[in-house]
């Protein structure tokens, strides 16, 4: 089936203008995870969604870092205010719930703030 | 909370040979060490992953061996194929309230030449 599908790809932006990333998640997966690979870094933890419910937002960098999901299924990533240093990759990663423990990743959005 | 290294950070081998990544976890807690590929431009993709009851697991040529006493646990790819180049994350799920998030160590870079 379907795997986790983001967007945009690759996204250009200016310091200062808001982004919006959109990932969308393998069907029926329940859990949704945000992380983010900064160049030749490993993945850092943003955010955890259970359902449309976040547990966990202990990873966001800021409070210019937000994210929503909507119908327990497509999530969004909102960063305001963008800055130099939010160049990364954001990737999502998301799985069913019970004892199931494999995150399925996407491909991830790349975003160069210049 | 869980802190994860991993060594080394590049690892270069000839066709055939093995490859040994070494990772290792602070919270005595965590029960659960996936290990993932990723490849230039595309997300992570769990390649093994093994849980705190279990010492060693095996997949064709790829194993995962855990010491939960030493906290540490390794990747063993046996008879390595230039396809095997990619980067390599390891990574434990802790225990106690961060038990839905994945830490990620910094990642090896593994170049197989032919």
């Amino acid at each position: 089936g379907a795997g986790v599908s983001q967007s945009p790809s690759n996204k250009v932006t200016e310091k200062g203008k808001d982004v919006e990333l959109r990932c969308d998640p393998i069907s029926g997966h329940t859990a949704l995870y945000w992380y983010r690979q900064s160049l030749g870094q490993g993945l850092e933890f943003l955010i955890y969604f259970q359902g449309n419910s976040a547990p966990d937002k202990s990873g966001l960098p800021s409070d210019r870092f937000s994210a929503e999901r909507t119908g327990g299924s497509v999530s969004t990533l909102t960063i305001q205010r963008t800055q130099q240093e939010d160049s990364a990759v954001y990737l999502c990663a998301t799985k069913r719930t019970g004892p199931a423990d494999t995150q399925y990743f996407g491909p991830g959005t790349r975003l160069t703030v210049l | 909370g869980e802190n994860v290294e991993q060594h080394p950070s590049t690892l270069s081998v000839q066709e055939g040979d093995s490859a040994v990544i070494k990772c290792t976890y602070s919270d005595s807690a965590s029960n659960y060490f996936p290990w993932y590929k990723q490849e230039l431009g595309k997300g992570p993709q769990l390649i093994i992953d093994i849980r705190s009851n279990v010492g060693e697991k095996k997949d064709q040529r790829i194993a995962v061996t855990l010491n939960k006493t030493a906290k540490h646990f390794s990747l063993h790819i046996t008879e390595t194929q230039p396809e095997d180049s990619a980067v390599y994350f390891c990574a434990a799920r802790p225990g106690g309230t961060g038990f839905q998030k994945l830490v990620f160590g910094t990642g090896t870079r593994l170049l197989v030449s032919p």
